[in-house]
């Protein structure tokens, strides 16, 4: 069964640090991973996706990497701004359409 | 564009009552889902569509029923809800296979 981890739950920076997000996941044979940003009360959007075929994505200040071999996928966000503020998603496709696996997030505060 | 609409967006019902939630998308968008969110245990599938006129079991079906009678349309039915039910239910779609999901704003369901 697919597991997806992330860490921490939880991160607080000050404006201006460039920061990274991990996402973990124990069963290899993903066929995409997609990243998303939430903020309270609110639906998820979408902020990267990643084919399996790829190393990487970028959009923006984000960069989002993937490393198959090892389960990991990271979100680099530069320059961050309080309003980065929110909780972010990964997600994981893997075995088919009902085998969407999400972390339970990391929510992040940046700090005037 | 609306992208993908939730009806109602908060619903207090009473344990055996029944609900219908709808989920529209304008994007022409073949895969629709239905999920639920809950704290600590990140999103979880309910039950999917890959087409008009299919539907099929996710995750955490039991209790819940779907219909796919419209391309644009995805419902989802509580036949007589439980507290065990209190969430917030997410909709979302994708066009092609493997492609990135859309995320509705979220129906905030209490189940009394």
């Amino acid at each position: 069964k697919q597991e997806v981890t992330q860490i921490p739950a939880a991160l607080s920076v000050p404006e201006g640090e460039n920061l990274v997000l991990n996402c973990s996941f124990t069963d290899s044979a993903i066929y995409n991973l997609q990243w998303f940003r939430q903020d309270p009360g609110k639906g998820l959007t979408s902020l990267l996706l990643i084919q399996s075929s790829q190393r990487e994505q970028t959009s923006g200040r984000l960069n989002a990497s993937l490393d198959k071999s090892s389960g990991r996928s990271t979100l680099y966000i530069a320059a961050s701004q309080p309003g980065d503020s929110a909780t972010y998603l990964c997600a994981v496709l893997s075995g088919g359409y009902q085998k969407v696996t999400f972390g339970t997030g990391t929510k992040l505060q940046v700090i005037p | 564009n609306a992208g993908v609409t939730q009806t109602p967006k908060f619903r207090v019902l009473k344990t055996g009552q029944s609900m219908t939630l709808l989920c529209a998308q304008d994007m022409n968008h073949e895969y629709m889902y239905w999920y639920r969110q809950d704290p600590g245990m990140g999103l979880r599938l309910i039950h999917y569509s890959v087409g008009e006129g299919t539907t099929a079991k996710g995750e955490v079906p039991d209790g819940y029923n779907v219909s796919r009678l419209k391309k644009q349309n995805f419902l989802l039915g509580l036949e007589s809800a439980a507290p065990s039910q209190t969430s917030v239910y997410f909709c979302a779609s994708h066009a092609r296979e493997w492609n990135e999901q859309f995320f509705g704003p979220g129906t905030r369901l209490t189940v009394l």
